[in-house]
């Protein structure tokens, strides 16, 4: 069964400096997002990415976050200058049509020391 | 506008028992995702719905729109259930989805 994958499971990074997360959506799926949940917090939408550009973003992405579908099959979440309030799980979704269901990824945990 | 209330916050429940969770939403939606968060953290997608009632296995979610109420029911819990439950809304004024605080449910053999 096709499942979204993300990498790395766990990142550790330092204040201050850039990091990326990656996903791999499902290969024939056409809207993609990512979400945070912070540890103990209810799950926030940060993203929505649809025809290689935002389509939706939240307050929390402000300009030190960015999206990229660099090669049509990688949907990356950059990060720029870690603060450690980003510290947080990360998880990236994709859904055929805006108004199908959403397949979620393992996540990745991100940590800021 | 985008409070989503789930009840109750924990539930514990003997193996076998009847289960039911529900999520309410302030005003009117597009669509209502149901997910399963496992204690490792990943998010498995259980049901979306936009209105009447859907059934998969054990689980059943149903969605009464004049209501702006939702339940998701399990029938003959298992161990296997325990997870924390996650009710999700997408408002009719846009496309993302604001999510709950969740439900843990703890099933003891």
């Amino acid at each position: 069964e096709p499942e979204v994958t993300q990498t790395p499971s766990h990142q550790v990074t330092q204040m201050g400096q850039e990091v990326i997360l990656r996903c791999v959506p499902i290969s024939n799926h056409l809207y993609f997002y990512w979400y945070r949940q912070i540890l103990g917090q209810k799950v926030e939408f940060l993203v929505s990415f649809y025809n290689n550009e935002i389509s939706e973003k939240s307050e929390i992405f402000d300009d030190q976050f960015s999206v990229e579908r660099p090669d049509g099959s990688n949907f990356t979440l950059k990060i720029r200058s870690t603060k450690l309030e980003d510290s947080a799980m990360y998880f990236c979704a994709s859904a055929l049509a805006v108004y199908n269901e959403q397949f979620f990824g393992p996540g990745t945990r991100l940590t800021v020391l | 506008k985008n409070e989503v209330e789930q009840s109750p916050q924990n539930l514990t429940a003997q193996e076998g028992e009847f289960i039911t969770i529900n999520c309410s939403y302030s005003v009117g939606i597009s669509a209502l995702h149901w997910l399963q968060q496992h204690p490792g953290g990943g998010i498995v997608s259980l049901f979306m719905l936009s209105s009447g009632k859907k059934k998969h296995g054990r689980l059943i979610a149903t969605i009464n729109i004049q209501e702006k109420h939702s339940s998701l029911h399990i029938t003959a819990s298992h161990p296997r259930d325990s997870a924390v439950y996650i009710c999700a809304v997408r408002y009719n004024t846009g496309n993302q989805f604001y999510f709950g605080t969740g439900t843990s449910l703890t099933v003891i053999p």
